[in-house]
């Protein structure tokens, strides 16, 4: 059974830095990764989709890097701006490919 | 603009009372789900539907019910709501399955059964 983690589970950083939020799963029998950005009582917004024959996407100040054979995906937010505060999700489309399996999150914080 | 719509946002109701969360889409997507998303449980998936007239059961079905009989909506159905089902509901839509294109959700329903 596919497992998704996501380390740290929580961050707080001074507005500027640069960070990496960090995804693992247990199989890699996966179709595609997506990251998602989740707003307190607000839907999930897409940020990057990587397809399983990709190695990385790039949005704006966001990229995201895909090792399928290590089980590893890493979403890296340049420059962190107060706006960029929201629970960040990745999640795998498994081989059978009919839903999504979603990590633990990280609830990230920028500070003033 | 591109979205997926629920209805309602948040709903209050009373066990045994049987409600129906509507879902619906304007991008022409073949594939919707339904996922739950409950504290230290993440976000499960309940139903999918691949197209019109085709569902299936996801993790978690026990208690719900859906139907697909327009490309662009997919209902989630509680026929007899209990406590346990309190929950925050995301509908989710994307062109084809198999995670090649890119997936959307909806903004969530807030249920709380009483």
């Amino acid at each position: 059974k596919q497992e998704v983690t996501q380390i740290p589970a929580a961050l707080s950083v001074p507005e500027g830095e640069n960070l990496v939020l960090n995804c693992s799963f247990t199989d890699s029998a996966i179709y595609n990764l997506q990251w998602f950005r989740q707003d307190p009582g607000k839907g999930l917004t897409s940020l990057l989709l990587i397809q399983s024959s990709q190695r990385e996407q790039t949005s704006g100040r966001l990229n995201a890097s895909l090792d399928k054979s290590s089980g590893r995906s890493t979403l890296y937010i340049a420059a962190s701006q107060p706006g960029d505060s929201a629970t960040y999700l990745c999640a795998v489309y498994e081989g059978g490919g009919n839903k999504l399996t979603f990590g633990t999150g990280t609830q990230l914080k920028v500070e003033l | 603009e591109a979205q997926v719509t629920q209805n309602p946002r948040y709903l209050i109701t009373v066990t045994g009372k049987k409600l129906t969360v509507t879902c619906s889409q304007n991008m022409n997507h073949e594939y919707m789900s339904w996922y739950r998303q409950d504290p230290g449980l993440g976000l499960r998936q309940i139903y999918y539907s691949m197209n019109v007239e085709v569902t299936d059961k996801g993790d978690v079905p026990e208690g719900y019910k859906v139907s697909r009989k327009e490309k662009r909506n997919f209902p989630l159905i509680l026929e007899s709501p209990s406590p346990n089902q309190t929950s925050l509901y995301f509908c989710a839509s994307s062109y084809r399955p198999r995670g090649n294109t890119e997936a959307f959700f909806g903004q969530g329903t807030r249920l709380t059964v009483v």
